[in-house]
């Protein structure tokens, strides 16, 4: 199975701040990795796929990069809305696994 | 626009089985392009990817619960179910369903989820 990690755990920024939250995965996975974000009692949301395309209706300062083991997602200019928690996801093999997140707070 | 939403008791007791089934409307069950999965989130933690099913019936399951879970389709009614057999608390969760999309393997729609708690 493949393990994926997230650093960090928690992150505090600003509004208007650049945030970049990194995602590793136990083994390569090509591509194969989306991006959610989910605020308190909802669904997560899918904002990245496929490592780097943007989901249809996400703002564009979200962005995502990486290949084999090594990514991540950013966000260059934060907004309020920003503020909530972030996952990462393997879809290369089954079984699927997700990052164990990483909250994002206002400073 | 696709809408997923989850049905199921809101209460199941220990050793029972937990049955859930999610309702998909406003767009294409039908098409071979998707899979349709459910993940859960115990309260407080993180998400546990439990198991997907395509829409000829083909299925994969978490190793962690193989023993104990089953994924079904019913294209009549375009709805998916999930069974968990022999719950304890530690099967306490919300509980989404979710469809892979076109892109990536992603999981592009999402119900809003559906708490289930394991109590006696």
């Amino acid at each position: 199975d493949i393990q994926m990690t997230q650093s960090p755990s928690s992150v505090s920024a600003s509004v208007g701040d650049r945030v970049t939250i990194t995602c590793r995965a136990s083994q390569g996975i090509s591509t194969w990795l989306a991006w959610y974000q989910q605020k308190p009692g909802n669904a997560p949301k899918l904002l990245i796929y496929a490592a780097s395309s943007l989901q249809s209706g996400v703002p564009s300062r979200f962005s995502g990069s990486g290949s084999g083991t090594d990514f991540t997602l950013t966000i260059s200019s934060l907004q309020p809305e920003d503020f909530a928690t972030y996952y990462c996801q393997q879809t290369n093999s089954f079984p699927r696994s997700f990052g164990q997140g990483t909250t994002l707070d206002i400073k | 626009q696709l809408h997923l939403q989850e049905s199921g008791p809101g209460l199941v007791r220990p050793a029972e089985t937990l049955t859930l089934t999610c309702t998909v409307s406003g767009g294409s069950f039908s098409s071979r392009t998707y899979y349709w999965a459910w993940i859960r989130q115990p309260p407080g933690k993180g998400l546990e990817w439990i198991g997907t099913i395509s829409y000829g019936g083909s299925t994969d399951y978490n190793p962690s619960l193989k023993s104990r879970v089953s994924i079904s389709l019913d294209t009549s009614k375009n709805q998916f179910s999930l069974r968990l057999n022999s719950v304890t608390a530690a099967d306490t969760a919300v509980y989404y369903c979710a469809r892979r999309g076109d892109h990536g393997r992603a999981y592009d729609f999402w119900g809003q989820g559906t708490l289930v708690p394991v109590s006696s």
